[in-house]
């Protein structure tokens, strides 16, 4: 009974770095999503993924990439990170009738 | 403005109290409505979820939803020190594709105190 597990549920690196948090769901779900959190902001859309292989912007997109080449795995990379980027991400999936589920979150901290 | 607002608190009551938890928005498309509770350090997980205008009850918890107004409200009964968390009310205007995308409020911190 695994659901949704996000890994690191911790990091620390430096401005510039590439960093990839990862995110693995075993419910088969076609949708997953990728969430910052910040106080005084919310939860804030980065990517969702409506199946393997497609992939869409969300709000706050710009200097993060994502892919999706199995259902399961939806992993999110910071190409070079900036300080700006600290921040507690989460990842979530639905299938297509349902709610979203979320994972426990990587705490990011960016020096 | 922005598309969901919800007051952050904190809001503290008594053990027993009937807490109200309430969120407005703008976007009258919005058809999907849910509420997720958030314990400190770990995810938002899905307390009521409606669809439409109306009421769902589920245990002690209590979901409205009034579309004429914007609002939706969640309400506790007899509430109890482990629902102190934050609640985050979310909505969307469909379920796939963009429009099943959700839009959060920032949070209301509750603490129920013994």
């Amino acid at each position: 009974d695994a659901g949704i597990t996000q890994s690191p549920r911790y990091k620390i690196t430096e401005t510039g770095r590439q960093v990839t948090l990862m995110c693995h769901q075993t419910w088969s779900h076609s949708y997953m999503f990728w969430y910052r959190q910040d106080l005084g902001h919310g939860l804030r859309l980065i990517y969702y993924s409506a199946a393997a292989d497609i992939t869409d912007k969300g709000e706050v997109s710009d200097g993060y990439v994502v892919s999706r080449s199995k259902t399961e795995n939806f992993p999110l990379t910071l190409e070079s990170a900036t300080r700006s980027q600290t921040s507690v991400y989460f990842c979530a999936s639905k299938d297509a009738t349902g709610p979203q589920h979320f994972g426990d979150g990587t705490r990011l901290s960016i020096l | 403005q922005k598309e969901v607002e919800q007051d952050p608190g904190p809001l503290s009551v008594p053990e027993g109290a009937i807490v109200s938890l309430n969120c407005t928005y703008s976007n009258s498309a919005f058809q999907y409505f849910m509420w997720y509770r958030q314990y400190s350090r770990k995810g938002p997980e899905l307390l009521m979820y409606t669809y439409s205008s109306g009421n769902k009850e589920d245990g002690r918890f209590t979901a409205q939803v009034d579309k004429s107004s914007k609002y939706i409200s969640l309400f506790i009964r007899d509430s109890q020190p482990s629902d102190s968390a934050t609640y985050l009310c979310a909505m969307s205007v469909n379920y796939g594709g963009s429009q099943g995308n959700l839009i959060f409020g920032k949070g209301t911190k509750l603490s129920v105190k013994p």
